[in-house]
C-alpha cells in the first residue's frame, strides 16, 4: 500500500512565526487532505489538495503531484495553531486514506 | 454542510460486554463510510471500509467477528465492539465520503470520534 511520511514529527514556535510542515507519499494519489487534530481528538479538514495550491487565511498548501510531496504553510503562528496535523493520501482506484505520523505543533506566546 | 457525528462520544464498559458506535452523515449521503482506530499520540489506522447495503470490507490484523460493522442506509453506519477486553479501548472515528460528486472528488469527512474504556 501507500506509504506517507511528515516531517518534522516536533515543531516549536513562538507566536508569529512562519512554518512549512512537509508530507511525502510513495505513490500516485487521487486524495490528498491536510487535517487538524484539536485537543478533544476532532479531525478538522484544512485542505484537499491531490494537486495544485490553495490557501485559507493564515494557511495554505501545496501538492506536487509528479514528486509526490505536499507542504502545509502555516503563517504567523497564533497559539490556537497548536495540536496535531496530519496528512493522508490514497492510492488510485481506492478509497482507502493513509495517514501519516502526524507533525506535532506547539505554538508559545 | 458535510458534517459526520458520532455517538456515543465517550463510553465506558465492563470487560465482556458489546459496545455499539453510530455513524451518521447529518447533511449528505454516504454510500462509502470508514473506521479508523487511534492509539494515544499515534496515528489513525485504518480498521475497515464500511459499504452501503453490502459487506465491509476490511484491513489486514482487524478481526471482523470482534469489529462488527452494519452499514443499513445511507446516512448510518455502526461499528459493534464484540466481547470488549481491555486491549480495545481506544479512540473509534468513523469518515464518510460524499456521494453523488463527481467520481474524481475524494474529500472524506471525520466523525468527532468515540473514546472506548474498557475495564
Amino acid at each position: 500500500g501507500i506509504q506517507v511520511e511528515q516531517s518534522p514529527p516536533d515543531l516549536i514556535l513562538q507566536e508569529g512565526a512562519n512554518s512549512t510542515l512537509r508530507c511525502n507519499f510513495s505513490d500516485s494519489v487521487n486524495n490528498l487532505q491536510w487535517f487538524h487534530q484539536n485537543p478533544w481528538g476532532q479531525l478538522i479538514n484544512l485542505f484537499y489538495i491531490p494537486s495544485g495550491t490553495k490557501q485559507n487565511g493564515r494557511l495554505s498548501a501545496t501538492t506536487v503531484a509528479t514528486e509526490r510531496y505536499s507542504l502545509l504553510y502555516i503563517s504567523s503562528s497564533q497559539t490556537t495553531d497548536s495540536g496535531v496535523y496530519f496528512c493522508a493520501a490514497s492510492r488510485y482506484n481506492t478509497d482507502k486514506l493513509i495517514f501519516g505520523t502526524g507533525t506535532r505543533l506547539q505554538v508559545f506566546p | 454542510g458535510a458534517v459526520v457525528s458520532q455517538h456515543p462520544s465517550r463510553v465506558i464498559c465492563k470487560s465482556g460486554t458489546s459496545v455499539k458506535i453510530e455513524c451518521r452523515s447529518l447533511d449528505f449521503q454516504a454510500t462509502t463510510m470508514f473506521w479508523y482506530r487511534q492509539f494515544p499520540k499515534q496515528s489513525l489506522m485504518l480498521m475497515a471500509t464500511s459499504n452501503e447495503g453490502s459487506k465491509a470490507t476490511y484491513e489486514q490484523g482487524v478481526e471482523k467477528d470482534k469489529f462488527l460493522i452494519n452499514h443499513a442506509s445511507l446516512t448510518l453506519s455502526t461499528l459493534t465492539v464484540t466481547s470488549a477486553h481491555p486491549e480495545d479501548s481506544s479512540f473509534y472515528i468513523c469518515s464518510a465520503k460524499l456521494t453523488g460528486r463527481a467520481s474524481s472528488y475524494n474529500e472524506q469527512f471525520f466523525g468527532p470520534g468515540t473514546r472506548l474504556t474498557v475495564l
